[in-house]
């Protein structure tokens, strides 16, 4: 089976804050994914990385960064988090084949104050 | 631009049919299905691509209308276990499984 594991399930920040959020997958799968998701939007995507130390911007870039300096490991952060980036953050990871798909891990619920 | 799924919500009796559909402006390679169930991951359904090839889950029916853009996702003699929240996902080409979510279908069923 597939793992996905996002290091908080909830997390609590204040306004200007620096924060990590991490994701961790064990099936050495090329691909990564950080979305946000909220409520009637669906979930949308943030960065996306296809190997080490690469990464593209996707439809809602701003505001965030993010790092993938090992293949299992793609960090999504919030360099001054404010209180419009209270949201549901979903990691994903896929292998990359033309028929896969993409596997999630169980979100980190973020608040900021 | 999203997909535009539709209906937004529906409730449904146990033994109750239901279809869900999921439609882009873009040509796409293949199109998602996940369930979400309140406070958990999406868990994938099933994945149908373009020129009719499917994989997925076996009590799960669905189709791809290729050149309309358009998925349908059968939800055939519902169960309670089938509640949760549907995401279609689609894709535009074969590179990456790099997938554009559509704002979900919320799915109740009632005993």
């Amino acid at each position: 089976d597939v793992k996905v594991t996002q290091s908080s399930r909830y997390l609590v920040k204040r306004t200007g804050e620096k924060v990590f959020l991490e994701c961790v997958q064990d099936m050495d799968h090329e691909n990564m994914f950080w979305y946000r998701q909220d409520p009637g939007l669906g979930l949308r995507l943030i960065y996306f990385s296809y190997d080490v130390k690469m990464k593209e911007k996707g439809d809602i870039p701003e505001g965030y960064s993010v790092s993938r300096e090992k293949k299992e490991r793609f960090s999504l952060i919030l360099e001054s988090a404010s209180t419009n980036q209270t949201s549901m953050y979903l990691c994903a990871s896929s292998p990359g084949g033309p028929k896969e798909t993409q596997y999630f891990g169980p979100g980190t619920r973020l608040l900021v104050l | 631009q999203q997909p535009v799924q539709s209906p937004q919500a529906v409730i449904l009796r146990e033994g109750e049919d239901a279809v869900i559909n999921c439609s882009s402006s873009k040509a796409l390679y293949s199109v998602h299905w996940y369930r979400q169930k309140h406070g958990e991951a999406p868990v994938f359904l099933m994945i149908l691509l373009k020129g009719g090839e499917q994989k997925g889950h076996e009590k799960i029916s669905a189709s791809f209308n290729e050149k309309k853009q358009q998925s349908s996702l059968y939800l055939t003699a519902s169960q309670l276990s089938y509640s949760g929240t549907y995401f279609c996902g689609t894709e535009e080409r074969a590179a990456g499984n790099k997938l554009t979510f559509g704002g979900g279908t919320r799915v109740l069923v009632k005993p």
